[in-house]
């Protein structure tokens, strides 16, 4: 079966860095997205990551390891818009078909 | 920014009724997809499509159907709505490059059936 686990929450001051783990055991594997949710509104995408490394865009950076089935989204600076929630999503398939892990809320407090 | 739009944005209806959820896209993108989420869950898949003609079932089981008649355009229809219906339905499009196309979403219609 697919199982994508995140954290259920993390909170985190103003201007400090998160870190949102991700780790995932599916049946295949074509890539790894990241979104942003604030609530009550559509996913918005941040970044996505098919080889092993690092990809920094800004504020936001994801890494993967496909030998390990692990990925971290890491917000730097955080500002209190980033309050929302964090969802990792594995593609599957050739076709782009996409597992989504159940979200990891973030708080920023002032 | 993603042009995919969702219509109605809020229903309430009562038990029995048949509705109709609108998303049209103005991408050309091929790939068509439906989530369900409740508040505070993750996203579950109910329906998609690849193309004109094609539609699948999701990894969550539905009472819901789709067609795909034209590119830009995928409705989901509840022929009979129930309480348990009750959900936010997110509509998403992505290219056709593949397994690293980004889903880009409508803003969701958000369902109450009485």
């Amino acid at each position: 079966g697919q199982n994508i686990d995140q954290p259920t929450e993390m909170t985190a001051t103003e201007g400090a860095i998160v870190q949102i783990n991700c780790t995932y055991q599916t049946s295949g594997f074509n890539g790894l997205f990241w979104y942003q949710q604030h609530a009550g509104e559509a996913p918005t995408f941040l970044s996505y990551n098919v080889l092993d490394g690092l990809e920094e865009k800004g504020r936001f950076s994801s890494f993967l390891s496909r030998s390990k089935g692990y990925s971290y989204l890491l917000l730097k600076e955080l500002q209190m818009k980033d309050s929302a929630s964090y969802l990792c999503a594995v593609t599957t398939d050739s076709w782009g078909k996409f597992q989504f892990g159940a979200g990891t809320q973030v708080v920023v407090t002032p | 920014e993603a042009d995919i739009y969702q219509t109605p944005r809020y229903l309430v209806i009562g038990t029995g009724k048949k509705i109709t959820l609108e998303c049209s896209q103005t991408m050309g993108h091929d790939k068509m997809y439906w989530y369900q989420q409740d508040p505070g869950m993750e996203l579950h898949l109910i329906h998609y499509s690849y193309g004109v003609n094609s539609t699948e079932k999701g990894d969550l089981s539905s009472e819901s159907t789709v067609s795909r008649i034209r590119t830009e355009h995928f409705p989901l229809t509840l022929e009979s709505a129930r309480p348990s219906h009750t959900s936010q339905y997110l509509c998403a499009s992505s290219g056709t490059q593949g397994a690293g196309e980004t889903q880009y979403f409508g803003p969701g219609t958000r369902l109450l059936v009485l």
